[in-house]
C-alpha cells in the first residue's frame, strides 16, 4: 500500500466552474477525512466518513461543496461554482481508529481559482 | 477565533541544540493534543501526542509537555537535526475518540548545520 493518494495534485480552474477531487485511502482504513488548508493557516476540518456514511460536516462545508464515499472506498470532493476564496490545499486523511494518532494524510490537491 | 494558537511563525536553531515549539489553546474541553510535522509538497505526518491526564510524553528525541492550568503545550526536540526542518503543527481534539482535529497555524523550524 502506497499510503493515501490524491488526484489531481494541482488544479487550476476559472471562477464559476465545477471541480472534483479524488482521494484513495489506505485500503484497510474505514475512516476518511477531508481538510482544507489556506495559505498561512493550519488544516481545517471539512468532513468525516466512516465507511460510506458521512457522519460529520463542518460549517465550512457550504452547500456548494459535496463529498461522497460510495462503497466505503475512495472518496470524492466536489466544489460547484468555484470562487476565488476556494483556492486552497485540499487534504484527505484516513485512519482505522479515531483520535488523530493514526491519521495518514495524503499530499493534497492544490486548487487555484482564477 | 483561533482555538489553537502557535504564536511563533518561525524558529531557527543550530544542529545539536534544543528546539522548543510552543502552542496555546483556549478551549478547556480539549482533552487530547497532537503534533504533526509537514515537509513541502507532502501531507502532515503524526509526530507525538499527549492526553490531558499526563503532563509529559516522550518518544526518542521528541518530548511534549502539557501545562493544563496554563492551557499550554510545548514540543522539545533534542538534539535538533537538519532533517527536522519542517512546519510543525499543534492540534487538539475534544477527546481521543474525536474526529475533527483543530490545528494551529504552524511554526516553521529551520535547523542549520
Amino acid at each position: 500500500d502506497t499510503g493515501v493518494s490524491q488526484d489531481p495534485r494541482h488544479k487550476i480552474t476559472k471562477r464559476g466552474q465545477n471541480v472534483t477531487f479524488r482521494c484513495d485511502p489506505i485500503s484497510e482504513h474505514n475512516r476518511l477525512y477531508w481538510y482544507r488548508q489556506t495559505l498561512g493557516q493550519g488544516p481545517e476540518f471539512l468532513t468525516y466518513f466512516q465507511n460510506e456514511a458521512q457522519l460529520e460536516k463542518s460549517r465550512l462545508l457550504s452547500d456548494r461543496f459535496s463529498a461522497e464515499r460510495p462503497k466505503g472506498s475512495f472518496s470524492t470532493l466536489e466544489i460547484q461554482r468555484t470562487e476565488q476564496g476556494d483556492s486552497a490545499m485540499y487534504l484527505c486523511a484516513s485512519s482505522s481508529e479515531l483520535g488523530g494518532d493514526g491519521y495518514t494524510f495524503g499530499s493534497g490537491t492544490r486548487l487555484t481559482v482564477v | 477565533d483561533q482555538q489553537v494558537k502557535q504564536n511563533s511563525p518561525s524558529l531557527s536553531v543550530q544542529e545539536g541544540r534544543i528546539s522548543i515549539l510552543n502552542c496555546d489553546y483556549t478551549n478547556s474541553m480539549f482533552d487530547y493534543f497532537l503534533w504533526y510535522k509537514k515537509y513541502p509538497a507532502e501531507g502532515p505526518t503524526f509526530l507525538i501526542s499527549i492526553s490531558s491526564i499526563k503532563d509529559k510524553n516522550e518518544d526518542g528525541r521528541f518530548t511534549v509537555f502539557l501545562n493544563k492550568s496554563a492551557k499550554h503545550l510545548s514540543l522539545h526536540i533534542v538534539p535538533s537535526q537538519p532533517g527536522d526542518s519542517a512546519v510543525y503543527f499543534c492540534a487538539a481534539i475534544p477527546n481521543q475518540a474525536g474526529t475533527a482535529l483543530i490545528f494551529g497555524k504552524g511554526t516553521t523550524l529551520s535547523v542549520s548545520s
